[in-house]
């Protein structure tokens, strides 16, 4: 079965801290996996894919088979990194699966 | 482009009562897909279209579900009757191709859907 996991629904940081945010996923084929974000009153909106191998807004993630995790990582975080952080897969048939989402919170 | 369209931004209504969304994807996209937003159970696929083909409705609830798409523009997901549980953010998306695992959906503001 195909299925995204995020285990926290709610990450609080200071701000400067590293930040992880942790995703799963379970799925037979190869993976395509992404990360999306929504800011405050800001439309679903996608952040990177993993086979584009970019950094934006200094987030990075990497694919890890073994492990089967996508986890989303920024060295220093700022406030206004503070959003919604959903994980989604993508199946070989075009459906695009999220988890359930955490929530990031950047203090100051 | 002024994105993905969906109306209303709020619909607050009574139990029992039909419910319809909108959604007007973005010109030229070929898939579209509707989820469900909710704190529980974060972001779910309820259905999506290729080329205006219903291709995969598993995510649909229930019966009382429906959604139709009857042209490239245009696609609603109707609720009949409405129940409390079915409040929640509901999102249109839609997307360039139709077999492209790495493209990006574009999203809607969402409706917000309150059954009284």
């Amino acid at each position: 079965a195909q299925r995204v996991t995020q285990p926290e629904k709610l990450l609080s940081v200071f701000k400067g801290a590293p930040v992880e945010l942790k995703c799963n996923y379970s799925y037979s084929g190869s993976p395509e996996l992404f990360w999306y974000v929504q800011y405050s009153r800001q439309r679903l909106q996608l952040l990177l894919r993993h086979i584009s191998r970019e950094s934006i807004k200094g987030f990075t993630a990497d694919l890890n088979k073994g492990e089967t995790s996508f986890h989303l990582k920024k060295p220093f975080a700022q406030e206004e990194d503070s959003a919604m952080y959903y994980c989604a897969l993508s199946s070989n048939t075009g459906k695009l699966i999220f988890g359930q989402g955490t929530t990031l919170q950047v203090k100051p | 482009d002024a994105g993905v369209i969906q109306s209303p931004r709020h619909e607050v209504t009574e139990m029992g009562q039909e419910v319809t969304l909108r959604c007007k994807p973005i010109s030229g996209h070929n898939s579209l897909f509707w989820y469900r937003q909710t704190m529980m159970r974060g972001l779910e696929l309820l259905i999506y279209f290729n080329n205006n083909v219903p291709i995969d409705d598993s995510g649909m609830p229930e019966d009382r579900f429906s959604a139709k798409m009857p042209n490239a523009s245009f696609s609603t997901l109707k609720i009949q009757p409405s129940e409390p549980r079915d409040s929640a953010v509901y999102f249109c998306a839609s997307s360039p191709g139709t077999h492209f695992r790495d493209e990006k959906l574009f999203f809607g503001s969402g409706t917000q859907l309150s059954v009284l």
